[in-house]
């Protein structure tokens, strides 16, 4: 249904626990994004990579870290996450990152920090 | 301010209705526009990207007004399948930083229509 795939689509850590979150694109785009989604907020850009580089960290805590080995992987792992930081995780992929590209979305991970 | 500002709603409209949504950005150098759709604990998916001349897509019309930094978006004869959050996204043209091409999103408009 969607080219952009997430794993897993739910996920419950404690606030020591170490996790990562999966991210595949099957379409043959080059640039990636991590977003969180907050309940009765905006969208919020985490981090852009293009051809595997990054290219943007919006000033995101160390706790979160990513991962592009490929143009068409993108990982975020988890470390000692507060629970504010529960909210839905969207990654998203676009042709390239110019303006006008649109980008698609995967499912998301809806995490939970106890 | 924001930098992308819309009306949260939520609207309820009948079905066979027409609704309009409004939303306006902050930054003048934005250069492309675009609605999303988000239904209930789903991923956003592109409804339409907006045109400086306006653009229409079967029920949906797209407007944009950069003078005055607002978009809009009509929908006709509305569909029980049309309830969602509308998303009004900007990005910036910014050309040679980081911010060229990135997405801003609206904190979006629900929409429900019923019966």
């Amino acid at each position: 249904e969607t080219g952009v795939t997430q794993t897993p689509r739910h996920l419950v850590m404690g606030m020591t626990n170490k996790k990562s979150l999966k991210c595949e694109q099957h379409l043959g785009h080059n640039a990636m994004y991590w977003y969180k989604q907050s309940a009765k907020k905006p969208l919020e850009l985490m981090f852009v990579y293009n051809f595997k580089e990054q290219t943007e960290n919006n000033s995101v805590p160390s706790r979160f870290s990513p991962e592009c080995p490929n143009s068409s992987h993108l990982f975020l792992h988890l470390h000692t996450l507060q629970p504010e930081d529960s909210a839905l995780y969207l990654c998203a992929s676009s042709f390239g990152t110019g303006s006008g590209q649109p980008q698609h979305f995967g499912d998301g991970t809806r995490l939970s920090i106890l | 301010r924001k930098e992308v500002e819309q009306d949260p709603g939520p609207f309820n409209v009948p079905e066979g209705a027409t609704v309009a949504f409004n939303c306006t950005y902050s930054n003048s150098a934005s250069q492309s526009f675009f609605w999303y759709r988000q239904d209930c604990r789903k991923e956003p998916k592109l409804l339409m990207s907006v045109y400086s001349s306006g653009n229409e897509d079967g029920r949906f019309t797209a407007q944009l007004n950069r003078a005055s930094q607002y978009i809009s978006l009509l929908i006709r004869d509305s569909k029980l399948s049309d309830s969602a959050t509308y998303l009004c996204v900007v990005t910036a043209g910014n050309a040679g930083g980081t911010s060229y091409g990135k997405l801003t999103f609206g904190q979006g408009t629900i929409l429900t229509v019923h019966p």
